[in-house]
């Protein structure tokens, strides 16, 4: 079965501070990869996606993620957070040969200090 | 363009009592998804229609739950009886079909928070 694993349920960093969230994920075939973002208050939104072609990918509000087939991982990055970025982040997963059911790490709390 | 909405936002029920969740998807989303949250936990998929269809119900817990999605536009999910392990935040998607589907994308609502007790 597939699985995401997040590496960390609550992060605490400084405004300015670089961000790195982890997430692997357990799956041998085709793969679609995303990254969503709810802030406080509000519903999943897609930070970005990975579906094919270069492995570094960029998303809105200044995020990238780099998928990294060989390690079977789809890491966040943000060079310099701000406090608006405060928010739980979830990696998802789509298995193409297991249809188009989202599977979803147990998300990752972000809270920038200001 | 109106986005996936959900009513109601909250909804607090005795155990023992029947919910109706309702999701609007965006329009022309032939794809609906419903998902659920317990505290704590992941999101996990329940079931994907396209248009009135069942596609895949395979993450439905059990038949208290009941989905449809009559004429292919809203669904409804009713939990009947509710228990208490029942409670999460409820959350619907959807997507418009692509040519690859590969290139999907889930768009979500804000989900219903349900507090069984």
């Amino acid at each position: 079965a597939q699985s995401v694993s997040q590496h960390n349920h609550h992060v605490i960093l400084s405004e300015a501070a670089s961000l790195e969230l982890g997430c692997n994920y357990s799956y041998g075939g085709t793969v679609n990869l995303f990254w969503y973002v709810q802030y406080p208050g509000q519903h999943l939104q897609l930070l970005l996606k990975y579906f094919s072609g270069d492995p570094l990918v960029k998303g809105i509000k200044g995020f990238e993620a780099e998928f990294i087939k060989s390690k079977f991982s789809f890491n966040l990055r943000k060079p310099s957070v701000q406090w608006s970025d405060t928010a739980e982040y979830f990696c998802a997963v789509i298995g193409l040969e297991y249809g188009n059911k989202l599977v979803f790490g147990a998300g990752t709390i972000l809270r920038v200090k200001s | 363009e109106a986005g996936v909405t959900q009513f109601p936002s909250h909804s607090v029920i005795e155990k023992g009592q029947t919910v109706t969740l309702r999701c609007d998807p965006i329009s022309g989303h032939d794809n609906l998804y419903w998902y659920r949250r317990v505290m704590g936990k992941e999101i996990k998929f329940l079931l994907h229609f396209v248009k009135e269809s069942k596609q895949d119900e395979s993450g439905m817990p059990n038949n208290r739950f009941l989905a449809e999605r009559t004429g292919g536009t809203y669904s409804t999910l009713k939990v009947q009886p509710a228990e208490l392990e029942d409670s999460g935040v409820y959350f619907c998607a959807s997507s418009q079909p692509q040519a690859n589907r590969a290139q999907e994308t889930q768009y979500f609502g804000p989900g219903t928070r349900l507090l069984v007790l």
